[in-house]
């Protein structure tokens, strides 16, 4: 199993809603990643978890919320987001942090509204 | 600062020739070098990786060049076909660094 998995694929809330993506990995990997992408751009890192401790907050505004419930589950709670923040939010694995292969998820296209 | 990357150009190509995408980085520092293809509406998908102990390394159809005296990065593709078609991106990670920095990207359009 390669694949990393991320619920829903598409998501639309409004900015007083509180929502949750998903993401799951069974490659026993240690380290998992939260991207944003904007259109036409490249990814941008927002978070990073090692041994499901979180490693790096690209600072990032508080109404973005990770959690890793344990080392094949990763989630992003949202709260009060603003339209500016939708885009595609991929999630991403690799063996250990840094200097290796990170596999993606198809991402979840967010549209605040 | 650090940065990775390139303008985001389109580049068309004729089915069967081949298509070269380029990457310039900053970070001397860098040691990991990873392209990346994303098609549209899916998350980028890995195609070839190099270290910076190397300066070549070959996959299927596809050919990564590390040039560390100029920060410069290349990706070959041979014989490139219509399902070759997307963006794709050049990322580049260095100890210390617990995560991938992403290029700009470039768009290839393979023309039938």
């Amino acid at each position: 199993d390669t694949e990393v998995t991320q619920t829903p694929k598409h998501l639309v809330m409004g900015m007083t809603n509180k929502k949750s993506l998903k993401c799951e990995q069974h490659m026993g990997h240690r380290a998992m990643y939260w991207y944003k992408q904007k259109a036409k751009k490249p990814p941008e890192l927002m978070f990073v978890y090692s041994y499901e401790k979180l490693s790096i907050n690209e600072s990032v505004p508080s109404r973005f919320s990770p959690e890793c419930p344990n080392s094949s589950l990763l989630n992003l709670h949202l709260h009060a987001l603003q339209p500016e923040d939708s885009a595609l939010y991929l999630c991403a694995s690799s063996q250990e942090v840094s200097n290796t292969e990170a596999f993606f998820g198809q991402g979840t296209r967010l549209t605040v509204v | 600062g650090e940065s990775v990357g390139l303008h985001l150009p389109t580049l068309s190509v004729q089915e069967g020739d081949n298509s070269i995408i380029n990457c310039a980085y900053s970070n001397s520092a860098s040691d990991y070098f990873i392209w990346y293809k994303q098609e549209s509406g899916k998350g980028p998908q890995f195609i070839i990786d190099i270290r910076s102990n190397m300066d070549k390394r070959q996959g299927q159809r596809v050919t990564v060049l590390l040039n560390k005296t100029v920060k410069h990065l290349s990706l070959q593709i041979a014989a490139t076909q219509p399902g070759d078609s997307a963006v794709y991106f050049c990322a580049e990670g260095y100890t210390g660094r617990r995560a991938l920095t992403f290029g700009s990207g470039t768009r290839l359009q393979v023309q039938p």
